[in-house]
C-alpha cells in the first residue's frame, strides 16, 4: 500500500514552453501532497505543500507564478512549470501525506520526473 | 524554522558490518522522525520511522532511536548487504495546519563493499 506516482518520469523540452508533472495517491488519499526539487547530490528542497480544494502554500524564493500547483482532488496534484528555461532543469518529487489514525501523517513518494530544458 | 544536521555525508562498511548515521535537530516541537532510502534516480522510500513519544523502534536490520533531551536520532543497519548502498535522508517534522511539513537532512552515501 501507500504508492504514489508521477507522470511523465522525464520529460524534455525547448525552453519557453510549459511541462505539467502529475502526481497521484493511487491506493490512499491525501489531503496534503508536497513538491520537491532536488539537485544531483544534495538534498530535497520543499517548493510547496498543497491541499485539495485550496492554494498551495509556497516557501520562501519559490515563484508561484513560474511553479503553478494544483490539487483538484484527494487523489491528484499536478505542477506546471511554466515558460521553463534551462536553469529549471532538475528532479522534481512529490509526495503524499496518509493520515492514520493514532499515527500522524505519514509522507510517501512518487519516482520522481527529470526536466531537461534545452 | 527546523534545521536538521546529518553526519556523516558518506559511509562505506564491508558487508555484514553495521552502519550508523546521525542527525541532530533544533525543533524541540518536531514530534516525528522518518528515515528515507533513496536510490540513484529514484524517489526517496520510506524506510522507518519514529515518532517522539517512543525512543526506539526496530524493523528487523533496521533500527531508530531518538533521545528527545539531546535533539538527536540515528540510524542502525545492522549485517549491511551490498543493496543496502543508496543514500539516506532524515528528516524531522513540523506539524502545521497544512500538514506535516518535513526538514530534511544533507543525506548520507553508504556505500556497502563486498
Amino acid at each position: 500500500g501507500a504508492v504514489v506516482s508521477q507522470h511523465p518520469s522525464w520529460v524534455i523540452c525547448k525552453s519557453g514552453t510549459s511541462v505539467k508533472i502529475e502526481c497521484r495517491s493511487l491506493d490512499f488519499q491525501a489531503t496534503t501532497m508536497f513538491w520537491y526539487r532536488q539537485f544531483p547530490k544534495q538534498s530535497l528542497m520543499l517548493m510547496a505543500t498543497s491541499n485539495e480544494g485550496s492554494k498551495a502554500t509556497y516557501e520562501q524564493g519559490v515563484e508561484k507564478d513560474k511553479f503553478l500547483i494544483n490539487h483538484a482532488s484527494l487523489t491528484l496534484s499536478t505542477l506546471t512549470v511554466t515558460s521553463a528555461h534551462p536553469e529549471d532543469s532538475s528532479f522534481y518529487i512529490c509526495s503524499a501525506g496518509e493520515k492514520r489514525i493514532k499515527q500522524g501523517e505519514t509522507q510517501y513518494f512518487g519516482p520522481g520526473t527529470r526536466l531537461l530544458v534545452l | 524554522g527546523e534545521n536538521v544536521e546529518q553526519h556523516p555525508s558518506t559511509l562505506s562498511v564491508q558487508e555484514g558490518d553495521s552502519a550508523v548515521i546521525k542527525c541532530t535537530y533544533s525543533d524541540s516541537a518536531s514530534n516525528y522522525f522518518p528515515w528515507y532510502k533513496q536510490e540513484l534516480g529514484k524517489g526517496p522510500q520510506l524506510i522507518i520511522d519514529i515518532r517522539s513519544n517512543v525512543g526506539e523502534k526496530k524493523d528487523q536490520r533496521i533500527a531508530v532511536t531518538l533521545n528527545k533531551t539531546a535533539k538527536h536520532f540515528s540510524l542502525h543497519i545492522t549485517e549491511t548487504q551490498p543493496e543496502d548502498s543508496a543514500v539516506y535522508f532524515c528528516a524531522a517534522s513540523e506539524l502545521t495546519g497544512g500538514g506535516n511539513k518535513l526538514t530534511f537532512g544533507t543525506g548520507t552515501q553508504l556505500k556497502v563493499e563486498l
